[in-house]
């Protein structure tokens, strides 16, 4: 079966280190997403992806990046962690927006609980 | 830019009775795509359901249907005969252009026996 998977699920770090949260799916899916989850706000859209080679900032960009080198995986890079990151993020993937249905919803991964302290 | 809002941060409901979930949304694009997502205590999301704009009927999936008003803006999520399972976080999103889901805050449901 198709799957969207997150590595690691856990990660404490510190201050002022890199630390790149790693996502993989098998649905062939050409959209990807990288959301952080805090109390209170719901998830928010970190970056996202339409294709290989193509990445795009989303509502909360500030110190991430991604970089999309195969149509599989998205890997989400803390340039310099942060306390202030300390969250939970969530990788998605979906078909291409006229593909399919209408409906065309995202496929969400476990999550990464990240603790920077 | 879109907006969801969601008011009821928590709530109780008697298991087997029926239970409404609030959404309102904001956008000025003429076409998006209105969702609802289950997250239990073990952190997943799950797809629960999907209602288009232009979709003439309010969308159901089993126990869940969306009660959907456009010119109020809102899109709430109604369950049917409460179960124990159904005790978790609830996410309203709404779909932009490009797939891209902006999301409410969030409802959390208590399911009481």
């Amino acid at each position: 079966d198709a799957e969207i998977t997150q590595s690691p699920r856990h990660k404490i770090t510190e201050t002022g280190r890199q630390v790149t949260l790693a996502c993989h799916q098998t649905w062939n899916h050409n959209n990807m997403f990288w959301y952080r989850q805090d109390l209170g706000h719901g998830l928010r859209l970190i970056h996202y992806s339409y294709g290989v080679h193509d990445t795009n900032k989303g509502e909360v960009s500030d110190g991430y990046s991604v970089s999309r080198s195969n149509t599989e995986d998205l890997p989400l890079t803390l340039e310099s962690a942060a306390s202030s990151q300390t969250s939970v993020y969530f990788c998605a993937s979906s078909g291409s927006e006229f593909s399919g249905t209408p409906r065309n919803e995202q496929f969400f991964g476990p999550g990464t609980r990240l603790t920077v302290l | 830019a879109q907006k969801i809002t969601q008011t009821q941060p928590g709530m109780f409901v008697q298991e087997k009775e029926a239970v409404t979930l609030d959404c309102t949304y904001d956008t000025s694009d003429p076409s998006y795509g209105l969702f609802w997502y289950k997250q239990p205590s073990s952190g997943e999301m799950i797809f629960l359901i999907y209602q288009g704009s232009y979709d003439q009927q309010n969308a159901t999936e089993g126990r869940y249907s969306l009660n959907f008003q456009k010119a109020r803006k809102s899109a709430n999520l109604v369950i049917s005969a409460s179960q124990l399972g159904d005790s978790a976080m609830y996410f309203c999103a709404m779909k932009a252009a490009g797939n891209k889901l902006t999301f409410g805050g969030g409802t959390r449901v208590l399911v009481k026996p």
